[in-house]
């Protein structure tokens, strides 16, 4: 069946440098992504979304990429912070489905070292 | 995390026995769902709701069932624990399809 995965598992990055995570997915129909962050111990927690019209999204220190032509998602971290380690998933879920959830990714662990 | 409490954190049981967790949420939102987390598979969805008593079987539903009597309650009640239902099972809620919230999570061993 057509899933959203990640490209690397784990991720080390030093303090102060930028991350980058990504996601493939394979379901052309889906319209909206969204990036989890979830640490040791707690559940995920939002980070970003952007939907499929979009090719950039920029937050706090975050920005989303989409790329529906080799569908290709990815989370750009500026200047990493300790706090930032935990791992990361994308999800995917398409548009107007009544009760349709999330489709997760297996996850990136993100380890930064200061 | 939300408006979101789930009951009990942590629950260790024998094989065979029914376990049910609770999902509380202060939010009133209308969408409710269960997902367990394992090792490898990251998070799969077992049962949600979209309203109450309204509720429709997710990726991983065999040996779940589910109901929901009140919008801010949803439960989740596996009938005869087995080991391979040794997880951690986190509830959602959502006010739309998307951008779903998490509770802490119910970390579930079956001895």
């Amino acid at each position: 069946g057509e899933s959203v995965g990640l490209h690397l598992p784990t991720l080390s990055v030093q303090e102060g440098d930028n991350s980058i995570i990504n996601c493939a997915y394979s379901n052309s129909a889906s319209d909206y992504f969204i990036w989890y962050k979830q640490e040791s111990g707690k559940g995920p927690q939002f980070i970003i979304d952007i939907r499929s019209n979009m090719d950039k999204r920029q937050g706090q220190r975050v920005t989303v990429l989409l790329n529906k032509t080799v569908k290709h998602l990815s989370l750009q971290i500026a200047a990493t912070q300790p706090g930032d380690s935990a791992v990361y998933f994308c999800a995917e879920n398409m548009a107007n489905q009544a009760g349709t959830a999330l489709i997760f990714g297996k996850g990136t662990t993100l380890s930064v070292s200061s | 995390d939300a408006g979101i409490t789930q009951s009990p954190r942590h629950k260790v049981t024998e094989t065979g026995t029914p376990v049910t967790l609770r999902c509380h949420q202060t939010e009133n939102h209308r969408y409710m769902y269960w997902y367990r987390q394992d090792p490898g598979h990251g998070l799969r969805l077992i049962h949600y709701s979209y309203g109450v008593k309204d509720t429709d079987k997710g990726e991983v539903s065999d040996g779940y069932s589910v109901s929901r009597s009140k919008t801010e309650d949803f439960l989740l009640t596996l009938e005869s624990a087995t080991s391979s239902q040794t997880s951690v099972y986190f509830c959602a809620i959502s006010e739309r399809t998307y951008e779903q919230y998490f509770g802490p999570g119910t970390r579930l061993t079956v001895t």
